[in-house]
């Protein structure tokens, strides 16, 4: 997990809150990824980033928004949170070109009831 | 599609009981392959980056190999604090990353 930070690590919210999860990171990569993590779907990508102010979709973006206004930091807002997006949400980072993959963050662990 | 269909789901070993592991992907210009390692509670963590059929990488007891339609995770004479769960991930023409589902391993002492 060096250089990434997610917070918060876990969170408990109601059925139509808004709800902002924050990943930071302290290397000036410039692509950042959000992903949510369920049983039986591993890893599927939310949203993306290639720079400050540049985002696009993933595979499952219904309900989610993000935004990048820095270089190290990427938020992922849920505008009004479902019991669906109970999930497990992780942050990574690329190098581009090189042959490391992704350095993941640690998780935060979102339950909507 | 992109698709990335891992198996077992689980598998438990005993120590020192050597096993493999399988990815099979279907991707429209593969750029990599990747494994990875994930242990309860953490984020993903990077072991192995595969690029061409024939290809294969090692890292202590694990070595990753790859075919066309495949790649393997041999994990050899295995310990218990190899027990965490592996992904595989492929990466496609347009850079998307594709992950399978994972294949949770228990290894017995």
């Amino acid at each position: 997990d060096a250089g990434i930070t997610q917070s918060p690590r876990h969170k408990v919210t109601e059925t139509g809150t808004p709800v902002t999860l924050r990943c930071h990171q302290t290397e000036n990569h410039r692509y950042m990824y959000w992903y949510r993590q369920d049983p039986g779907h591993g890893l599927r990508l939310i949203h993306y980033s290639y720079g400050v102010k540049d985002t696009d979709k993933g595979e499952v973006s219904d309900g989610y928004s993000v935004s990048r206004s820095k270089t190290e930091d990427f938020l992922l807002t849920l505008e009004s949170a479902t019991s669906s997006q109970t999930s497990v949400y992780f942050c990574a980072i690329s190098v581009t070109g090189a042959d490391y993959g992704y350095t993941f963050g640690s998780g935060t662990r979102l339950t909507v009831v | 599609e992109d698709q990335v269909t891992q198996s077992p789901e689980a598998l438990r070993l005993q120590e020192g009981e050597s096993s493999s592991l399988n990815c099979s992907y279907t991707v429209s210009g593969l750029r990599g392959l990747f494994w990875y390692r994930q242990d309860p509670g953490k984020g993903p963590e990077f072991l192995f980056t595969l690029y061409s059929a024939g290809e294969e990488k090692e890292k202590e007891r694990l070595k990753a190999t790859l075919t066309k339609k495949e790649s393997f995770l041999h994990i050899t004479a295995p310990k218990p604090e190899d027990s965490a769960t592996y992904l595989c991930a492929v990466q496609a023409g347009n850079n998307d990353m594709r992950f399978g589902a994972g294949t949770r391993l228990t290894v017995k002492p």
